[in-house]
Order: structure tokens, then sequence, then C-alpha cells
């Protein structure tokens, strides 16, 4: 079946490092990727969404600055916390449609813990 | 951005019973869809059912949808201790580009007791 790959899965830094998330799908073409953010025992929570070629669409109180996304070909996309603060920690989740099955099912990564010290 | 409800937030039960987890959302929708999550972990998609479908059955699970009420249900039966994680539903939404997103409920936190 699909999968999406995301890289790394885990990543304890300073404050004020910039840090990049990796999301790849492995089996299939996606024109859209999607980021989300969760706090423990909270929902999921979309932060952008990530198009192939053009600019990403951020969610209402999602600075573009801070979080840089960038969706280069149509199996990766990347998304860089700049200058990470502790309030930036938290489980960052990507996923994404197949190309041609716009009413099915996401794939999700397995996300990546970021710790910022 | 709108968010469902889910209850209860939390489940505990023991190995064989059934587990009922309701959603309830707020707009229109083409599907809706259930996922689960193991601590720590990304989500896994369940089981999707269309709004104009009112059940649906996957193996031990069976998902209900009243779009009357805006409100969908997931049922697990005979429960196992390796259905312990959280469940979240989720809703398809139209954004400005065209695209769709998937907006997702406050998830049902279960602990199956072996």
């Amino acid at each position: 079946g699909a999968v999406v790959s995301q890289h790394p899965s885990w990543v304890i830094c300073k404050s004020g490092t910039s840090v990049k998330i990796e999301c790849r799908s492995l089996d299939f073409q996606a024109t859209t990727m999607f980021w989300y953010r969760q706090f423990p025992k909270q929902s999921l929570m979309l932060m952008a969404t990530s198009n192939e070629g053009s600019k990403a669409t951020y969610e209402q109180g999602v600075e573009k600055d801070k979080f840089l996304i960038n969706h280069a070909s149509l199996t990766l996309s990347t998304l860089t916390v700049t200058s990470a603060h502790p309030e930036d920690s938290s489980f960052y989740i990507c996923s994404a449609r197949d190309l041609g099955t716009r009413h099915q099912p996401q794939h999700f990564g397995d996300g990546t813990r970021l710790s910022i010290l | 951005s709108q968010q469902g409800e889910e209850d209860p937030q939390a489940l505990s039960i023991q190995e064989g019973e059934n587990a009922t987890m309701n959603c309830s959302y707020k707009t229109s929708i083409n599907n809706l869809q259930w996922y689960r999550q193991n601590s720590g972990r990304g989500l896994v998609h369940l089981i999707l059912i269309r709004s104009n479908e009112r059940e649906k059955h996957s193996g031990r699970l069976r998902v209900t949808l009243d779009t009357s009420k805006k409100s969908s249900s997931l049922l697990i039966t005979a429960s196992r201790a390796a259905d312990t994680a959280s469940y979240f539903c989720a809703t398809d939404r139209p954004m400005d580009t065209g695209r769709r997103a998937l907006t997702f409920g406050s998830g049902t936190r279960l602990q199956v007791q072996p």
C-alpha cells in the first residue's frame, strides 16, 4: 500500500537552531501534502498545505516565516522550523494524498517529535 | 478552522467488550473518515463512509453516519489489547485553493485492559 516516509523521527536541539523535516511519498505522486502539529493528548491541527510547484497555503495563525515549506517535487515536501524555540516543541506529522484520488484517504507519515532545549 | 468533537475523550474497557466512540461535526461533508493513532506514531486510516451511506463495516469495525444530526459513531467489537490507541474522526473540507483538507475531531483515547 501507499507509504509516506517522514524523517527524522526525533530531533532534540538547542534554542535558535533551524530544523528541517522531510516528507516523502514512496510509491505514489502527490501534488499536495499536508503538515500538522499535535500537542500531547490533543488532536491534529493543520498548519499548512504544501503545493508542488507553488507557494504553500498556511492556516490562520501559522507564521509563514517561522515554518518554511518547500514542495520541490511530486514526492517530497519539507518543513523547516526556523530559529526554533521551546514553544515550538511538538509532534509534527505530514500526510499526502495520491494523485487522482480526490476523495480517498490521506496517507500519514510516522511523525517527527521535535524537542527544543 | 472547524473542529469536530468526539466523546468520550477517554474510554477504558476490558478485552472482549465492545467500544463505541462518537463524533460530531459542523458543516456538510462529502465523507467522514476514522483514523487510529498509536502513541507517538502517525495516523492509520481505518474506514471511510460517504455522505450517502448510513452504515459501513470493516472486520470488527462498524461505522454509522447520521448527516441530519451531523454525527458518526465507530464501534469496535470484541476488543483486544492491541486496539489500545487514540481514534480520530475527520471530515474533508474545501479550501480556498480548490483543494481539500482534513479537519480532525478531538479524539478518543481507548484503553483495552487484557
